[in-house]
């Protein structure tokens, strides 16, 4: 089966800063890469998806990169706020058929201000 | 629209006990999943259902069960509860064909 990689496990950046989060996944055949934002005592949300057949999408201050030959993903949050402290999440699934995302241990990101 | 509702939000339970963790969804999305969330742990699949009719097991799927008589609702049962099942278990579903998934509140369980 899939498993997934997530680092840093924590990462406190000034406010203003970019923070960058690294997920490395094991199988090949995965091509849907998803993020989730959870904020204290709340549900995982998706911020940004990914699939396969791009290297990188842009949403404002958060991007997504996708390097299928190193099976590795990256989320980039620019200019970061307070509001972005949260714990993130990154997945991994085959987006095809019925398929079921595999996550990774998460960060907790923490904006000093 | 409600998406996807959790209940209860909360329960202590006692060990030896059973219960059912109650998911109802309104978007008629045919895929539904319980997750079990532990710190350092990330989200662990326990059970999913691809469709009505059908369950599956995923990662940690030993105490618990599930049922999904129809397409809105998906009951995750634990039979006799023991301390290790102390956690915050959220349901998720996602439409057919993909794995973009939604996710209810959560129902923080303890059981002592």
């Amino acid at each position: 089966g899939e498993n997934v990689e997530q680092h840093p496990s924590t990462l406190s950046v000034q406010e203003g800063d970019s923070a960058v989060i690294k997920c490395t996944y094991s199988d090949s055949a995965s091509n849907y890469f998803p993020w989730y934002k959870q904020e204290l005592g709340k549900r995982p949300q998706l911020i940004i998806d990914i699939r396969s057949n791009v290297g990188e999408k842009k949403d404002q201050r958060i991007a997504v990169t996708l390097n299928k030959t190193a099976k590795h993903f990256s989320l980039h949050i620019t200019e970061t706020q307070p509001e972005d402290s949260a714990v993130y999440f990154c997945a991994a699934s085959r987006d095809f058929g019925n398929e079921k995302l595999t996550f990774g241990t998460g960060t907790r990101l923490t904006i000093i201000p | 629209t409600a998406g996807i509702t959790q209940a209860p939000t909360s329960q202590i339970l006692a060990a030896g006990r059973s219960m059912t963790l109650r998911c109802t969804q309104d978007m008629r999305h045919n895929a539904m999943y319980w997750y079990r969330q532990d710190l350092g742990l990330g989200l662990r699949l326990i059970h999913y259902s691809n469709t009505a009719g059908t369950t599956g097991k995923g990662e940690v799927p030993d105490g618990y069960s599930v049922s999904r008589a129809n397409t809105d609702d998906f009951p995750l049962t634990l039979a006799s509860a023991v301390p290790s099942q102390t956690s915050v278990y959220f349901c998720a579903s996602s439409d057919f064909g993909t794995a973009k998934a939604f996710f209810g509140q959560g129902t923080r369980l303890t059981v002592v």
